[in-house]
């Protein structure tokens, strides 16, 4: 079973900030939290992920939460393109089983 | 350019039928994995690889198989003992190590309909 909880669909405004809420109430402390996209009928996209500190690159910013059990992933400026199920996964990172496990996501729609 | 393919996009097959699906990287990845999708679901890891001649079942390994001969590719047979084989299939490639940035990268998919 996927260890997040992430609500099933959100919508935002083209140009507005995406703001993409996960729950991982139980996550350990060698666990990190990665986020993916995934566009309809395509292979999922690696975002970013973080441990504890709030991360950024050109895609995306993450904030997690102080005591780890919730993140915000943040797309800055949203376009069409950006229409996509984006999942907030919790690994360990380096584990040789290299699985993820993914919940069901967010189905995030960016409207005109 | 570096990246994962799979072929073919979509792929049609008579009920008992073993089909074989294709992946292929060109990113010098040690770990390869395959993962079933089904609509409106996450995935779920059917098996993976960290090394040539060597792989494991993942959550549903059942009516599928493997072999990974070459670092480069991975291919997964579904068999007929499969009972619901209609779905997307995506393969990944990853580093491994626990000082890899190891993220997965994800093929195009092959979308397998079994008539």
């Amino acid at each position: 079973d996927a260890k997040t909880t992430q609500p099933p669909s959100m919508d935002c405004a083209e140009g507005r900030a995406a703001n993409l809420p996960c729950n991982h109430s139980t996550i350990s402390g060698n666990e990190y939290v990665y986020w993916y996209r995934q566009i309809h009928s395509q292979g999922p996209q690696y975002i970013i992920h973080g441990l504890k500190n709030n991360e950024t690159n050109e895609m995306a910013s993450l904030i997690i939460t102080e005591d780890r059990k919730s993140s915000t992933l943040i797309l800055p400026h949203a376009t069409l393109r950006d229409t996509a199920v984006y999942y907030c996964i919790v690994r360990v990172r380096g584990n040789q089983g290299g699985k993820l496990i993914f919940g069901q996501g967010t189905e995030l729609s960016v409207k005109p | 350019d570096g990246g994962i393919t799979q072929s073919p996009k979509y792929l049609f097959r008579k009920e008992g039928q073993n089909v074989t699906l294709s992946c292929e990287q060109n990113l010098n990845h040690d770990a390869m994995y395959w993962y079933r999708q089904d609509p409106g679901q996450g995935l779920r890891l059917i098996y993976y690889s960290q090394i040539v001649n060597d792989f494991q079942k993942g959550d549903i390994a059942e009516g599928y198989s493997v072999s990974r001969e070459k670092k480069e590719s991975f291919p997964l047979t579904v068999t007929s003992a499969q009972k619901n084989p209609t779905a997307f299939y995506l393969c990944a490639s990853s580093q491994t190590g626990t000082g890899a940035y190891n993220e997965q990268f994800f093929g195009p998919g092959t979308r397998l309909t079994v008539l």
